[in-house]
């Protein structure tokens, strides 16, 4: 069953704007991950937050974890043409109250990123 | 060190038939998960495999079945297909999911089912 939710479904922005994703999952989590997909291919992991952090940079990739609201957000600053793809949220759900991991990631339906040169 | 590779990439069958598809995970890695992608359900987790056992299992039915062979590569095999099973069939490996999780993916299998 789908966990993370993304938001919005599809973005269109010029190169060099910032582009902001959201997700919302449902359940308790070991960790968020950011995965990116282009056109049909594997996807790539990007960035992973743990339950006990509230932000993680890594590069022009920033990503922030509310675990009270259970969202997260995804921004990409000074975006180019190169990052048009599909972002996808992923959460590895805790196992029972003592951690552990129900072993799969749990994916969004994703983001649609396309920015224009 | 090699990615994820899966083969075939491209497979097309008729409703009824059986496939097979075939991942070979990075190497050290020992978790093997797969996922079917489409449009309207987005990745849908099918099973993970992890030193030649199930250890875990998404909701589909019967038809499909994998296994986990000692060198770590593992195959997905769907029988009786139908329409609906048009998908892009994605491998993902780890090197242990019960501590940090990320996944690897290869290009994926695009079956068409006709």
């Amino acid at each position: 069953s789908q966990q993370g939710e993304e938001d919005p479904q599809a973005l269109s922005i010029q190169e060099g704007e910032n582009a902001t994703m959201n997700c919302s999952y449902k359940t308790s989590i070991n960790n968020l991950q950011w995965y990116r997909q282009n056109s049909g291919r594997g996807l790539v992991h990007l960035i992973l937050i743990r339950s006990n952090e509230r932000e993680k940079h890594s590069g022009r990739l920033r990503v922030t974890l509310d675990t009270s609201k259970k969202s997260s957000s995804l921004l990409i600053t000074a975006s180019r043409a190169a990052d048009t793809a599909s972002y996808f949220c992923a959460t590895d759900a805790r196992l029972g109250n003592y951690g552990g991991s129900q072993g799969n990631l749990i994916f969004g339906k994703g983001t649609k990123l396309s920015v224009k040169p | 060190k090699a990615g994820v590779t899966q083969t075939p990439r491209y497979l097309i069958k008729t409703r009824g038939q059986q496939v097979t598809l075939s991942c070979s995970p990075i190497s050290g890695h020992r978790s093997v998960s797969w996922y079917q992608q489409t449009p309207g359900q987005g990745l849908q987790f099918l099973f993970e495999y992890f030193s030649e056992t199930q250890r875990n299992k998404g909701n589909f039915p019967g038809r499909f079945s994998g296994r986990q062979f000692s060198n770590s590569r593992s195959e997905m095999n769907v029988s009786t297909l139908e329409l609906g099973d048009s998908a892009l069939y994605l491998c993902a490996s780890s090197r242990d999911t019960l501590a940090k999780n990320i996944q690897y993916f290869g290009a994926g299998t695009r079956l068409s089912v006709l």
